[in-house]
């Protein structure tokens, strides 16, 4: 099993539609992390959370954290064709490591 | 300001050659990070550089993964010898700060395949 790991594995909606990801960790952390990958391209720091919030937003971004289910999730309103791209969560442990443990991640394709 | 930028973005060698990846960060980021993905997998965490020392090197597979920072500014990563498994795509990452609460900014990294 996996830390940070991403449902659905893929989602496909329409242009103005909402999407929704989720993310499921199993240790404990220190922040929550989400990024974005377009094809071919880097990562892209969305949004970062700190295991004493509970939500956060950042334009048409929406982030949860429940740390007592160990889960996340990732909304993103009103989605444009741009915002196709793979998006993955991320967790900050501690422990002494700055190291970022991340899922597979979400490929969403929103059609025009 | 420039982003991180990685050199080759692409590179194909043959198995038991040698391959040199470069990473130029952010200018001022201190923190430097080497992340892989693998076909189908996760990205991984290999190695973090603060200025010229390695912070944490947990994550480097085996001893044929050498990673370099001298004088605190670009990094290079050397794989010697590839190996067929050694095909993915490497990530340079570089944070101002080195915290659990500072956002990486990540290159587009090189993608390495090892026939």
């Amino acid at each position: 099993s996996q830390q940070g790991e991403e449902d659905p594995q893929a989602l496909s909606i329409q242009e103005g539609e909402n999407a929704t990801m989720n993310c499921s960790y199993k240790t404990s952390i220190n922040n929550l992390q989400w990024y974005r990958q377009n094809s071919g391209r880097g990562l892209v720091h969305l949004i970062l959370i700190r295991s004493n919030e509970r939500e956060k937003h950042s334009g048409r971004l929406r982030v949860t954290l429940d740390t007592s289910k160990k889960s996340s999730s990732l909304l993103i309103t009103a989605s444009r064709a741009a915002d196709t791209a793979s998006y993955f969560c991320a967790t900050a442990s501690g422990a002494g490591s700055y190291q970022l443990t991340f899922g597979k991640g979400t490929k969403l394709s929103v059609i025009p | 300001e420039a982003g991180v930028t990685q050199f080759p973005s692409h590179s194909v060698i043959e198995k038991g050659q040698t391959v040199t990846l470069r990473c130029d960060p952010i200018s001022g980021h201190d923190n430097l990070y080497w992340y892989r993905r693998v076909m189908g997998k996760e990205i991984k965490f290999l190695l973090h550089f603060v200025k010229e020392s390695k912070q944490d090197e947990s994550g480097m597979p085996n001893n044929r993964f050498l990673a370099e920072r001298t004088g605190g500014t670009y990094s290079t990563l050397k794989v010697q010898p590839a190996e067929l498994e050694d095909s993915g795509v490497y990530f340079c990452a570089s944070s101002q700060r080195g915290s659990y609460n500072s956002p990486l900014h990540f290159g587009n990294g090189t993608r390495l395949t090892v026939t």
